[in-house]
């Protein structure tokens, strides 16, 4: 139990376009969801929380309009680069939290999604 | 969330134990001792978690020292498919469930 998706695995955009990346619960409803980003070599890096039906909440110097997230059902986040350029190329992973009644699991985490800009 | 500290890399022989430190001195009371994998190009994969006793599960063990502010991941027989990098990581109850990621230590096993 506790699988999570990404879509898609990989992607290739030119420059100024938008990519849309989709992170799914599939067998279990996720109060709370995380999108991290990872540059070659180094560790992950927290972007922003989102809890169902409310606001993304953005870590400090990630730009919430041009990483827009939209958190609609307790099984779905999309994270959306907007106007990408090269510098946005990297690994995006997303990770979900699920509740059962009063306890809060640990997260699991989507295989992550390549995203190169050229 | 605590700071944690751990070896850039370690190596190990196939099929014998591993023994991955932690360093958390500054860990307080109420924060729970997270470990995860990451296997290149995939997403990090939970291995266990405890707070005080010590815990195993079908992936490994985990030994918590009995000030709390060490503790060794342990790998009873390891494999190809283990070489990873292991993150420990410390997350408290007021922490909305955040992780904060460290470096990591990169696992190499030796066939």
């Amino acid at each position: 139990g506790a699988v999570v998706s990404q879509h898609p695995s990989w992607v290739i955009c030119k420059s100024g376009t938008s990519v849309k990346i989709e992170c799914r619960s599939l067998d279990f409803q996720a109060t709370t969801m995380f999108w991290y980003r990872q540059f070659p070599k180094q560790s992950l890096m927290l972007m922003a929380t989102s809890n169902e039906g409310s606001k993304a909440t953005y870590e400090q110097g990630v730009e919430k309009d041009k990483f827009l997230i939209n958190h609609a059902s307790l099984t779905l986040s999309t994270l959306t680069v907007t106007s990408a350029h090269p510098e946005d190329s990297s690994f995006y992973i997303c990770s979900a939290t699920r509740t059962t009644g009063t306890k809060t699991d640990t997260q699991y985490f989507g295989p992550g999604t390549r995203l190169t800009v050229l | 969330d605590a700071k944690t500290t751990q070896p850039n890399s370690m190596e190990s022989n196939e099929e014998e134990p591993v023994h991955l430190p932690c360093n958390h001195s500054t860990i307080s009371g109420t924060d729970y001792i997270h470990w995860y994998r990451q296997l290149p190009s995939q997403g990090p994969e939970y291995v266990i978690h405890g707070l005080t006793s010590n815990v195993n599960n079908r992936m490994a063990s985990l030994a918590i020292a009995e000030d709390r502010k060490s503790s060794t991941l342990i790998l009873h027989r390891a494999t190809l498919r283990d070489a990873a990098v292991y993150y420990c990581i410390l997350r408290g109850l007021d922490s909305n469930y955040q992780l904060i990621w460290g470096a990591g230590t990169k696992l190499i096993i030796k066939p």
